[in-house]
């Protein structure tokens, strides 16, 4: 079984704060994803990345950015938290074909 | 960039019903249709999917069809149980022209709940 694992199911943090969501999947899989998910807007792709060091700007990147040092872990940072930006982060990887496994999600609340 | 419609937004069904729900999709040139279910509390999982060369999938209480003619495809569950309250996502990848590295885009969700 594919495994994707996020750093905290939950995290408060103050408006301005460095934030950093840690994501880690244990299939060698090469694509990861981070969205956010907020009521009726669905799952919005922030950021992926194809291959250690390489990303690539999904449809909302504004006031994120990401770091992939390493194949199985794929960092979120927000680099001065907003309260805008309080909103649930999911963590995906991408098998074989168009199939994504996520992990269980981070709800973070900026104040 | 792909445009993709989910309806109904709230789905209320007594348990032994049948829920459908469905997905429009922009891009004609789409080949890969599936739907993920998210329970309270966890990430979404695939459930289903189907390829384009395919027009229903079936698998146990669930099954989903395509019309690529009209560019939607649908989530059928049948003989509803509450264990199948959660939150349903379709998804379409990118335009099957140029380099997508795997991206889906999701619809907006829909809220389904089975009552006893």
């Amino acid at each position: 079984d594919v495994k994707v694992t996020q750093s905290s199911r939950y995290l408060v943090k103050r408006t301005g704060e460095k934030v950093f969501l840690e994501c880690v999947q244990d299939m060698d899989h090469e694509n990861m994803f981070w969205y956010r998910q907020d009521p009726g807007l669905g799952l919005r792709l922030i950021y992926f990345s194809y291959d250690v060091k390489m990303k690539e700007k999904g449809d909302i990147p504004e006031g994120y950015s990401v770091s992939r040092e390493k194949k199985e872990r794929f960092s979120l940072i927000l680099e001065s938290a907003s309260t805008n930006q309080t909103s649930m982060y999911l963590c995906a990887s991408k098998g074989p074909f168009y199939e994504q496994y996520f992990g269980p999600g981070t709800r973070l609340t900026v104040t | 960039g792909e445009n993709v419609e989910q309806h109904p937004s709230t789905l209320s069904v007594q348990e032994g019903d049948s829920a459908v729900i469905k997905c429009t999709y922009s891009d004609s040139a789409s080949n890969y249709f599936p739907w993920y279910k998210q329970e309270l509390g966890k990430g979404p999982q695939l459930i289903i999917d189907i390829r384009s060369n395919v027009g229903e999938k079936k698998d146990q209480r669930i099954a989903v069809t395509l019309n690529k003619t009209a560019k939607h495809f649908s989530l059928h569950i049948t003989e509803t149980q509450p264990e199948d309250s959660a939150v349903y996502f379709c998804a379409v990848p990118p335009h099957a022209g140029g380099t997508s590295y795997g991206k889906l885009t999701f619809g907006q969700g829909t809220i389904l709940t089975v009552h006893p």
